[in-house]
């Protein structure tokens, strides 16, 4: 089955050594998105990919990076994790752009930071 | 802004009651709207989507209806089972090309109980 698939599903960390959690897909979809999710909230976007170009939330804090190497997959970087960034990070894939491009989720990496 | 104003949770029913969980939406144009699942521990998954006004989203015993004059889309179901039992999200997602960020509601839980 085509799917989204993140790696690992739980990360352990300690406060300030650098972390990179994977996602790949199947899909070949263009779109690929970062989301954060902390307890009981909803998902808050980081940042996504359209094919190559790069698009980030203004209000996405300098410590999150992201790398596309290639179509399939698509990685998030921080750089120095601190206790705030402990939640859960969702990979999400749609087709394309535009009002009726849903997107699909993996079933996220739970990071812990200690 | 956009925003997605969702019933407030948690929810407890009993198995094969009927289930209401309000959405409504404040956003310009048309947008797509959405409902998420997300069961303990996962990631996302798509339950439902309309795109335009009066469409009828259904999945799994699951209904929602885009009502513009009310700007609302809430969802149903008939009979709810014990796996009914997670996290629902109402998002919709703008009408204007190349802004593919999906504005969530707060989610809501829900507990069915045998």
């Amino acid at each position: 089955d085509a799917m989204v698939i993140q790696n690992p599903r739980y990360q352990v960390t300690q406060f300030g050594k650098p972390v990179t959690l994977s996602c790949s897909q199947t899909l070949n979809h263009n779109v690929m998105y970062w989301y954060q999710q902390k307890s009981s909230q909803a998902p808050k976007l980081l940042f996504h990919y359209y094919d190559k170009d790069f698009n980030n939330e203004a209000d996405t804090p300098d410590n999150f990076q992201s790398r596309r190497p290639n179509t399939s997959f698509c990685f998030l970087d921080i750089r120095s994790p601190g206790l705030g960034d402990a939640a859960m990070y969702l990979c999400a894939t749609s087709r394309d752009r535009g009002r009726a491009s849903e997107q699909y989720f993996g079933p996220g990496t739970r990071l812990t930071v200690t | 802004g956009d925003s997605v104003t969702q019933m407030e949770g948690p929810v407890t029913l009993s198995e094969e009651a009927f289930l209401t969980i309000n959405c409504t939406y404040t956003a310009t144009g048309y947008p797509s709207l959405f409902w998420y699942v997300q069961y303990p521990g996962e990631g996302l998954q798509l339950l439902l989507k309309a795109t335009k006004a009066d469409d009828k989203g259904s999945n799994k015993g699951f209904e929602a209806t885009y009502r513009k004059e009310t700007t609302s889309f809430h969802l149903e179901k008939g009979s709810v089972q014990v796996s009914d039992s997670a996290v629902y999200f109402c998002a919709l997602l703008p009408t204007n090309f190349g802004n593919e960020k999906l504005t969530f509601g707060t989610g809501t839980r829900l507990t069915i109980i045998p």
